[in-house]
């Protein structure tokens, strides 16, 4: 139940693109399309931004999308906006009835 | 939907403690529910799950074996019965539901605004 892995933080200037990557394995990225990422603001629980690799809930903001190839998972945000500034986390379920996190992404906009 | 943690506190090393989570404004008994934990300043941790007619059960293994995840579905509470605590318990604990009737762990579409666990 090793974590995935994400990078530590990105940042962009307003109006960018910036993509957070998560890279896991074939148990549980590469596995299963049940990829999520989740938006959390200081002292707030997560919120659901993508499901399902590429699923947008209702009232997310259609800049952000998710993808996925082999073991790695993307979430792409575009036109960085400030309110966007927040910590990301990509998981997936895995093959042992288990549910796995990344380690967590700091995005800041310049 | 809302989710209402509650249950948290201070414990000893070694001591036990009981979380509650006050599901409303949907039908309890139709939804898988899990505990997901985040310690100070460290990211998500997924910590256990139970079926929406609470037969079927998983654990992190970081928590098996000391912790219980229950439900009583005719008062829409789910449950997390913690024993044997450590210090690396210490987290805010939060309750979220699986984001479909069908999926045990396919993701979280709801999430309470968590309960804080410190043990020392």
């Amino acid at each position: 139940q090793s974590a995935l892995t994400q990078p530590a933080s990105v940042s962009g200037s307003p109006e960018e693109s910036i993509t957070i990557s998560c890279t896991g394995s074939s148990s549980d990225v590469g596995g299963f399309n049940f990829v999520s990422w989740y938006q959390q603001h200081p002292g707030k629980a997560p919120k659901v931004m993508i499901y399902d690799v590429t699923k947008r809930p209702s009232g997310v903001s259609n800049r952000f999308s998710g993808s996925k190839s082999g073991n790695t998972a993307s979430l792409t945000i575009s036109g960085l906006q400030a309110e966007d500034e927040a910590d990301y986390y990509c998981s997936s379920f895995t093959g042992s009835n288990t549910y796995v996190f990344g380690t967590g992404t700091k995005v800041s906009v310049l | 939907v809302q989710l209402v943690e509650s249950g948290g506190g201070f414990v000893q090393p070694g001591g036990s403690l009981r979380l509650s989570c006050a599901a409303s404004e949907f039908t309890f008994s139709d939804y898988a529910m899990s505990w997901v934990r985040q310690a100070p300043g460290k990211g998500l941790e997924w910590v256990s799950v139970i079926s929406a007619s609470g037969a079927t059960t998983y654990y992190a293994d970081s928590v098996k074996g000391r912790f219980t995840i229950s439900r009583d579905n005719s008062k829409s509470i789910l449950f997390l019965q913690m024993a044997s605590l450590r210090a690396e318990d210490t987290a805010i604990y939060y309750c979220a539901r699986s984001k479909s009737r069908w999926e045990l762990l396919g993701g979280f579409d709801y999430w309470g605004q968590g309960t804080l666990v410190t043990v020392s």
